[in-house]
């Protein structure tokens, strides 16, 4: 298993401005994920962090709102750009290794005001 | 990648199996099926996978039809820390649906 931290639990931000959330994972995996969760919504693949090189973003994200960076095997960072009230969700970093379960952090709480 | 089916909602009495279906007809042979679950305000969960066999570990049994279009999550003995959204997720995990509320009432 692996247990995953994330930084900051939550955060109240003003209207464009920018946060960058960290994630930290105990063990090494090879693969970190960025999520987020809308209000009373499931949760949304943002984007695959790749090591070393650029993350694998999903359809409707893209890396100028959301840039990420993943220096080694367990660390990642996911900035929230030039914020509106519409981000206001929370932001959960998921790790694992290919074909094995993905292990959780407990999320970042974001409000924009 | 499979596209599943939940019930929004379900209620379990305390101490009664629960029974979590999912509809994932359009699963390929390859394709594991994943079940997570997230207690409010926590992240996600992992419970439980299988391929077309009965799987069983501490926490809960996944069923699978032998045609490998729906399964079924049981909780043997639920408990009021069993309220939670449980997600059936196909291959790659990374996709969630909306997932089934379920609440243990006392």
């Amino acid at each position: 298993s692996a247990v995953i931290s994330q930084k900051p639990s939550r955060d109240i931000c003003q209207r464009g401005t920018s946060l960058t959330i960290q994630c930290q994972v105990d063990s090494q995996v090879t693969m970190m994920f960025w999520y987020r969760q809308q209000p009373g919504q499931s949760l949304t693949l943002i984007a695959t962090a790749n090591q070393g090189s650029e993350a694998t973003y999903e359809s409707g994200f893209v890396i100028d709102k959301f840039p990420i960076s993943r220096p080694n095997l367990t660390f990642s960072t996911l900035t929230v750009s030039n914020m509106s009230p519409e981000d206001s969700s929370i932001y959960l970093c998921s790790a694992g290794r290919q074909g094995y379960e993905q292990f959780f952090g407990p999320g970042t709480r974001l409000t924009v005001l | 990648d499979a596209k599943t089916t939940q019930p929004t909602s379900m209620d379990c009495a305390e101490g009664r199996a629960a029974n979590l279906p999912c509809n994932h007809s359009t699963i390929s042979g390859n394709e594991y099926v994943y079940w997570y679950r997230q207690i409010h305000s926590q992240g996600p969960q992992y419970i439980i996978h299988g391929l077309k066999n009965n799987e069983t570990n501490e926490m809960a049994s996944l069923i699978i039809t032998e045609d490998r279009k729906s399964s079924t999550l049981i909780l043997p003995h639920a408990t009021l820390r069993d309220t939670a959204v449980y997600y059936c997720i196909a291959l790659n995990q990374f996709y969630f649906g909306t997932g089934t509320s379920l609440t243990v009432i006392p």
